[in-house]
């Protein structure tokens, strides 16, 4: 078990919804990041906190956003959901600095967008 | 940009059987290597990462080389369990931090 735990487990919404997906972080980790999982593919990273603050974003619009608290647990806003939002969004975090930079991953929020 | 290629799955084996699962990469730059294991119901584990030509990562028996001229990062394992069926996932990163590119994935399945 990593530490890194992930709310709700499943989720369902209908198309044109908002949800939040949330992540507390492995104790003393100050970095999270989030990826999305299709079906039958790997993890693509969607963007990463630091301190509070987005400091990297991959290939996702803006109707994917985030939020990065004190306590360094975070969340995931997805508006406007669309079909292929639905995959399994996995929760990683890390020290940054730290001289192994190692990733613990929680175990997912699987959302179904009908 | 980066991206991964891994070898389509599913891979059946025999338990104590060799294992090879192949991955190959494109990257801008000198990226870090690594292999992820997904077990049934559970998030991503680092298994190995290798981070400059000619390393060799290895955990649990598994080992990859980080081949720098083949543009390779080839999964092994001498003696495979069937606590070893999981899927693998082949990744790398470039600009270091978080932000991993994995490839699609290899399930491994073993059988007795």
């Amino acid at each position: 078990e990593t530490g890194v735990t992930q709310s709700p487990t499943h989720l369902i919404k209908t198309r044109g919804q908002q949800v939040t997906l949330r992540c507390s972080s492995q104790s003393g980790h100050n970095t999270v990041s989030w990826y999305q999982q299709a079906l039958g593919q790997g993890p693509q990273f969607i963007f990463q906190y630091y301190r509070e603050e987005e400091n990297g974003r991959g290939n996702f619009p803006p109707r994917f956003s985030g939020l990065q608290f004190p306590n360094y647990s975070s969340e995931l806003n997805v508006n406007a959901l669309e079909l292929d939002d639905s995959a399994l969004y996995l929760c990683a975090s890390s020290l940054e600095g730290a001289r192994d930079e190692k990733l613990f991953f929680g175990s997912g929020t699987q959302l179904s967008v009908l | 940009g980066d991206s991964v290629t891994q070898m389509e799955g599913p891979v059946t084996l025999s338990e104590e059987a060799f294992l090879t699962i192949n991955c190959t990469y494109t990257a801008t730059g000198y990226p870090s290597l690594f292999w992820y294991v997904q077990y049934p119901g559970e998030g991503l584990q680092l298994l190995l990462k290798a981070t400059k030509a000619d390393d060799k990562g290895s955990n649990k028996g598994f080992e990859a080389t980080y081949r720098k001229e083949t543009t390779s990062f080839h999964l092994e394992k001498g003696s495979v369990q069937v606590s070893d069926s999981a899927v693998y996932f082949c990744a790398l990163t470039t600009g270091g931090g978080n932000k991993l590119t994995f490839g699609t994935g290899t399930q491994l399945k073993v059988e007795l």
